[in-house]
């Protein structure tokens, strides 16, 4: 099926891990986000990326790293984990900067 | 910053009803903004863009209207559902795109049948 599909669906690692997210669109959208879902916090943009090799950082990147080498992949990475990153991370897609966006169905991700 | 609140952060209604979901934003220079809903477990499902040029945008049973000059805007649903009920979300992008946008936290909705 086309669409955005993110894995894993949830996934539990220990303080310290580094742990790799995946996102991937089949609608060739050059637009890609990473947000992350908090309590009290709402939806904040981590990093984005409006081309395949175009990156940068959104309101919380402190701690992620991405990549974009290819337009239908945009993995993020968390190199050491701590708990305060403990989320869910939702991946997004769109035709430009200023258009709707598609989400995947997200990451659990819980950091003991 | 731009600062966006959506009152009230739940709803209960009885099935039939229409009800109208509020968007307050602060800074009224915005390219659009962007109506979401979220089912629990799941991602965002984008249900209305509303351009800064526009005043309403109009899907089923689902219509949106944005007022630049005071900060607001609501999304209407007529005759709820059971199906309706989910989390409502705001988006409203910076001046750059949605590369700096601010969410709103959300108006959860249950529509009792």
């Amino acid at each position: 099926d086309a669409g955005i599909t993110q894995s894993p669906r949830y996934k539990i690692t220990e303080t310290g891990r580094q742990v790799t997210l995946m996102c991937h669109q089949t609608w060739s959208h050059s637009y890609m986000f990473w947000y992350r879902q908090d309590l009290g916090h709402g939806l904040r943009l981590i990093y984005y990326s409006a081309a395949a090799d175009i990156t940068d950082k959104g309101e919380v990147p402190d701690g992620y790293v991405v990549s974009r080498s290819k337009t239908e992949n945009f993995p993020l990475t968390l190199e050491s984990a701590t708990r305060s990153q403990t989320s869910v991370y939702f991946c997004a897609s769109s035709t430009g900067g200023n258009q709707p966006q598609h989400f995947g169905d997200g990451t659990r991700l819980s950091i003991l | 910053k731009q600062e966006v609140t959506q009152i009230p952060a739940a709803l209960s209604v009885p099935e039939g009803e229409n009800l109208v979901l509020n968007c307050s934003f602060t800074d009224s220079a915005i390219y659009n903004l962007q109506w979401f809903r979220q089912d629990p477990g799941k991602g965002l499902t984008s249900l209305l863009l509303i351009q800064s040029s526009q005043r309403e945008q109009t899907s089923g049973r689902l219509n949106a209207s944005l007022d630049k000059s005071s900060g607001r805007s609501t999304l209407y649903i007529a005759a709820s559902q059971p199906g309706d009920s989910a989390t409502y979300l705001c988006a409203v992008p910076g001046s750059g795109g949605y590369q700096k946008v601010t969410f709103g936290t959300g108006t959860k909705l249950q529509v009792i049948p």
